[in-house]
């Protein structure tokens, strides 16, 4: 499975907009990106998947480059319940779905 | 989506019991895993709990210390077996979606919380 780099911690401020940038060098051609949200005392929920271009949801977008090398989580407008763990995974199609997960990214909102 | 409870949601237990801890999902499942999240830490994989057959151990895990059981399409149990103080951690059960939601998407139950003494 590709390996995953983040950034390990990421400071903002409500209403202000926030990317985070994930690399995985090593992506294969049936390989999906992957983002998990995990809150402290809670498990991690999928927030957004995709496989290049852009993808929107209500939550996030997702930003893929055409080579697929990385790719960039943004959250519109960030809140204090933003505040949480976000992870980058690359998850295999031929893999049984299984999740590694990686270091995660620990974003702080503040007032 | 699915719903997923854990029990129990914490422990605290003593080095070289064991401690079950079970997963109840509301919808019929066919992969469901198991991770260890230890303090601080990101998670990791333990297993996948297959229905009607051994579960798949990942490596640096073992059978004989994280049994795990799977009786139907909603249910399974895993057992941390001989504890010591370095079990200590919060142990979670998943479900796979990607089927219903054609996404690589799991949802996780809230989490066992363990603490060996």
């Amino acid at each position: 499975l590709a390996k995953t780099t983040q950034p390990i911690s990421m400071d903002s401020y409500e209403g202000q907009e926030v990317n985070i940038t994930c690399s995985h060098n090593n992506i294969a051609t049936n390989d999906y990106i992957t983002w998990y949200q995990q809150f402290p005392s809670q498990g991690p929920r999928f927030i957004i998947q995709g496989y290049k271009t852009k993808v929107t949801n209500e939550v996030a977008s997702l930003f893929i480059p055409a080579d697929r090398k990385s790719s960039t989580l943004s959250l519109p407008r960030v809140s204090l319940s933003d505040t949480a763990v976000y992870y980058c995974l690359v998850v295999s199609t031929g893999g049984g779905n299984k999740l590694t997960f990686g270091t995660g990214t620990q974003l702080k909102v503040e007032l | 989506s699915a719903v997923i409870s854990q029990k129990p949601s914490r422990d605290i237990c003593q080095r070289g019991t064991s401690l079950t801890i079970q997963c109840q999902v509301d919808s019929q499942v066919t992969m469901m895993f198991w991770y260890r999240q230890q303090p601080g830490q990101s998670l990791t994989l333990i297993a996948t709990a297959n229905q009607g057959s051994e579960a798949t151990y990942e490596s640096g895990f073992v059978i004989d210390k994280f049994p795990i059981s799977r009786p139907n399409l909603t249910f399974s149990t895993l057992t941390v077996s001989n504890m010591s103080p370095e079990d200590s951690s919060i142990y979670l059960c998943s479900v796979d979606w990607s089927g219903t939601s054609g996404r690589g998407e799991q949802f996780f139950g809230p989490g066992t919380r363990l603490t060996v003494l």
